[in-house]
């Protein structure tokens, strides 16, 4: 079945270091989405990204998605103690058009102050 | 405003007993959707509806069962067949897509089962 691996599982990082977490699928991915979930909360929407080498920028955050589109990247720059949480990217099986997702096991943020 | 609420937020039972996991969307969106996390795990789908009286299994379906009677409504049982229920469960609904993508998730706050 198809597979997303994100890594790495966990990092720490001193506030104002940069972060940086991968994600590849064993299949090429239609689009990828990223979700950020804080401690004991739950996952939200950060972005999703479609097409073949796309960047996109939420202030802080860069989100790409490799060429051929199996793989994507999340990098924080000058991370906060806001930024502590986990980190999902997700991806759509063949065909899917309804969100059914396979999820990688996520990277586990902590940003020392 | 409109969400996802899910109830209850903690919940204890004793090994052998069934528990039903209520999920509740004002949406109006089709699908809707269980995962399962488990910590240092990522989210795993147990069952999705993409439309109402109608489910499909996901890929940890066993010991689990759903209905979707109604849209809002996609409650789900986690029963005594289940061999390792403890887990924080989470309900999403999706929008329709967005343009050339999928659509993207809208979770509640979850449920955190303890079976003792």
């Amino acid at each position: 079945g198809q597979q997303v691996m994100q890594i790495p599982q966990y990092q720490h990082v001193q506030e104002g270091e940069d972060f940086t977490t991968y994600c590849n699928s064993s299949t090429t991915l239609s689009n990828i989405q990223w979700y950020k979930q804080r401690p004991g909360g739950h996952p939200v929407f950060l972005i999703q990204l479609v097409k073949s080498g796309e960047v996109k920028k939420q202030k802080r955050l860069t989100f790409q998605f490799g060429e051929a589109k199996k793989n994507s990247s999340l990098h924080i720059t000058a991370t906060q103690t806001t930024d502590v949480g986990t980190y999902f990217c997700a991806g759509p099986n063949r065909g899917s058009t309804l969100g059914r997702l396979y999820f990688g096991r996520g990277t586990q943020l902590t940003v020392w102050p | 405003d409109g969400g996802i609420t899910q109830s209850p937020k903690y919940l204890f039972r004793k090994e052998g007993q069934n528990v039903t996991l209520s999920c509740e969307q004002n949406l109006n969106h089709d699908a809707m959707y269980w995962y399962r996390q488990d910590p240092g795990q990522g989210l795993r789908l147990i069952y999705y509806s993409q439309i109402v009286n109608d489910f499909q299994k996901g890929d940890i379906a066993e010991g689990y069962s759903v209905s979707r009677e109604k849209k809002e409504s996609f409650p789900l049982t986690v029963t005594s067949a289940q061999k390792n229920p403890t887990a924080f469960y989470l309900c999403a609904s999706t929008r329709p897509r967005l343009a050339g993508g999928t659509g993207e998730l809208f979770f509640g706050e979850g449920s955190r089962l303890t079976v003792l």
